[in-house]
């Protein structure tokens, strides 16, 4: 159940771009996506609810397509504040009916470099 | 401002000797969780609360427990910690847990098992 991001890593230099992709074997309602910092809490970014939106945080912006189960985070113009691990969260049914609890892919490290 | 905190930040303990870490929150959240994350890995829920409602996921240990006396305080045991247990520890909180619902962590306590 857990969801799956791609590429694992990424090494990029300052003002490239990058692509960080979360896929899921199930139906998806919503995904989260997080950045942690080495040694940190995850931060929250942003969370998509419906098929086919996007949103944009600073030039970190992102799409959900629900048919195919998948998200898309787009990291514009890279900057070194950019560095760390960025994690997609998808919903699954808790134990309390209708509750939903998070699952986190295994993370996909995100280096910058000058 | 409105926060999730973690006491300890770093807590070392010997094998075998519980230990309590603390979490507290003034965001008057409904709902709080506790994650395990081990390096380079994702963050594993263990068990939540929803209000007083205790939710404990399958696959956590006995040897870990937890208590929620009140709305803004939530407390994880781990009654007798392995070398298996060192790892950060990590609260979270959100208003509720339906799918759009944001998790909010706190800053995590890093354990140390000697």
């Amino acid at each position: 159940q857990q969801p799956v991001q791609s590429p694992q890593a990424v090494i990029l230099r300052e003002g490239e771009d990058a692509v960080i992709n979360c896929s899921s074997s199930k139906a998806l309602y919503s995904v989260h996506w997080y950045r942690q910092k080495h040694g940190e809490a995850p931060v929250f970014l942003m969370i998509l609810l419906k098929g086919g939106e996007q949103k944009g945080h600073e030039k970190i912006s992102a799409s959900f397509n629900e048919k195919k189960q998948q998200s898309s985070l787009y990291l514009t113009a890279s900057q070194l504040s950019y560095s760390g691990t960025y994690f997609c969260g998808t919903p699954i049914t808790g134990i309390i009916q209708g509750a939903q609890k998070l699952v986190f892919g295994q993370g996909t490290r995100l280096t910058i470099n000058p | 401002d409105a926060m999730v905190i973690q006491n300890p930040r770093y807590q070392v303990t010997q094998f075998g000797k519980p230990v309590t870490l603390s979490c507290s929150q003034t965001l008057n959240h409904n709902v709080m969780y506790w994650y395990q994350q081990k390096s380079s890995q994702a963050p594993k829920l263990l068990f939540h609360y929803y209000d007083k409602d205790f939710n404990n996921e399958a696959d956590t240990p006995d040897n870990f427990q937890s208590r929620r006396p009140n709305t803004s305080f939530c407390f994880l045991d781990i009654r007798s910690p392995g070398l298996g247990d060192a790892a950060m520890y990590l609260c979270a909180t959100s208003r509720g847990v339906t799918a759009q619902e944001t998790q909010y962590f706190g800053p995590g306590t890093r354990l140390l098992v000697l």
